[in-house]
């Protein structure tokens, strides 16, 4: 079946400091939706990329979708204590509904 | 206007009793999933719901889980024998169904689920 791997697991960074999640995925998808979960809160969705190649971005987030549509990358500039959650990647292949979730990364950020 | 709510918030239970789980989607959507999320884990599909259409049951882990949803809008999700491996938060989301995976999920705030 399918399967989305996110890395890091962790990341552990000083405020102002920069932030990269990566998500693969083992098939091809047609689609890569973002979540944040603060701690203790339940998932929020950011941003949906579509297209090979896309690029978005929602003030200091820039999210890519690779060309081939098996990876993502989702990265914060100049991190803030806000910015604490774990992100999670979640891709839809051949399902018209279905979403994998990745195992998402969790940050933490010191002020 | 209103989220999806679910109730309980928290439930303790011991070994070997039922429990069940209640999801309120957001008026209107069509489509509702349940998923499972263990302690500094990602999130498991359990199972979806769209419409009148026959549920996608593939991600329930057992025989002792089950779902329902009555009338197309309240689902519950049943655990009967709980183990202690079933402790976990269990979170609903429901989306417009109207673009299928292209949909956005909005997500309840869980109900935490503890077996002793």
């Amino acid at each position: 079946g399918q399967q989305v791997m996110q890395i890091p697991q962790y990341q552990h960074v000083q405020e102002g400091e920069d932030f990269t999640t990566y998500c693969n995925s083992s098939t091809t998808l047609s689609n890569i939706q973002w979540y944040k979960q603060r701690p203790g809160g339940h998932p929020v969705f950011l941003i949906q990329l579509v297209k090979s190649g896309e690029v978005k971005k929602q003030k200091r987030l820039t999210f890519q979708f690779g060309e081939a549509k098996k990876n993502s990358s989702l990265h914060i500039t100049a991190t803030q204590t806000t910015d604490v959650g774990t992100y999670f990647c979640a891709g839809s292949g051949g399902s018209n509904y279905k979403l994998t979730f990745g195992k998402g990364t969790l940050l933490t950020v010191n002020p | 206007g209103a989220g999806v709510s679910q109730s309980p918030s928290n439930k303790v239970t011991e070994k070997g009793k039922d429990v069940e789980l209640r999801c309120d989607p957001i008026s209107g959507h069509t489509a509702l999933y349940w998923y499972r999320q263990s302690l500094g884990q990602g999130l498991e599909f359990l199972i979806y719901f769209q419409g009148n259409s026959a549920p996608d049951k593939s991600g329930l882990p057992s025989d002792r889980f089950s779902a329902e949803r009555t009338g197309g809008s309240v689902s519950t999700l049943t655990i009967q024998r709980t183990q202690q491996e079933d402790s976990a938060v269990y979170l609903c989301a429901s989306s417009s169904g109207l673009a299928g995976s292209l949909d956005t999920q909005y997500f309840g705030p869980g109900t935490r689920l503890t077996v002793l």
